[in-house]
């Protein structure tokens, strides 16, 4: 089935530990994106990729890195979780134009402890 | 000031009722608009874009107020079916990496 697909969908993580959060997409989007979503924040950009082998920073980036290696892969991975970055992860893709759907994957929930 | 803001809910309807949901924005050089659903515990997924004119989908019409900087949605003949928080979303130009813009979502309760 086409789409995104996200790893793990939940995770519970001790302060300090390194995370990598996983998610593919099989639709042959350009662009891909990361978003945390918080209570009484909203859904905000983590970091994002235009295309393959580039990347930018979104609205809330510190202590989120990213790679795009490929069209398909766009993991995001948290070098030594804190406890403010228990949230919920999406990530999404799209074409590109402004004009594009965003795709949203299922999620992955993240505690810090 | 936030980028999107909309109406703080919850929103409490008995079927089949008309509500309206508000949403301002604050760049003017946002691009595009949309709204956007999501269940609870679940990914928001697209339920339409809005356009200068005004876009109808069945029981949803959406409009969009480029002066104004506004943007409403209103569902008729509300169902069930229909709860959920709906997320007022618009980007910025392609140039600050074509970003989608969220609201903090307006949720919707449809009680029988």
């Amino acid at each position: 089935i086409a789409g995104i697909t996200q790893a793990p969908t939940s995770q519970i993580l001790a302060a300090g530990r390194r995370m990598t959060l996983r998610c593919t997409q099989d639709m042959r989007h350009n662009a891909m994106y990361w978003y945390r979503q918080d209570l009484g924040l909203g859904l905000r950009l983590i970091h994002y990729s235009n295309t393959a082998g580039t990347t930018g920073k979104g609205e809330v980036p510190d202590g989120y890195s990213v790679s795009r290696a490929n069209t398909d892969d766009f993991p995001l991975t948290l070098a030594s979780a804190v406890p403010s970055q228990t949230s919920v992860y999406f990530c999404a893709s799209s074409d590109g134009r402004t004009t594009d759907t965003q795709y949203f994957g299922p999620g992955t929930r993240l505690t810090v402890l | 000031r936030k980028e999107v803001e909309q109406d703080p809910g919850p929103f409490n309807v008995p079927e089949g009722a008309t509500v309206a949901f508000n949403c301002t924005y604050s760049n003017s050089a946002s691009q595009s608009f949309f709204w956007y659903r999501q269940d609870c515990r679940k990914e928001p997924k697209l339920l339409m874009s809005v356009y200068s004119s005004g876009n109808e989908d069945g029981r949803f019409t959406a409009q969009l107020n480029r002066a104004s900087q506004y943007i409403s949605l209103l569902i008729r003949d509300s169902k069930l079916s229909d709860s959920a928080t709906y997320l007022c979303v618009v980007t910025s130009p392609w140039g600050q990496g074509g970003k989608l813009i969220f609201g903090q979502g307006t949720e919707l309760s449809v009680k029988p």
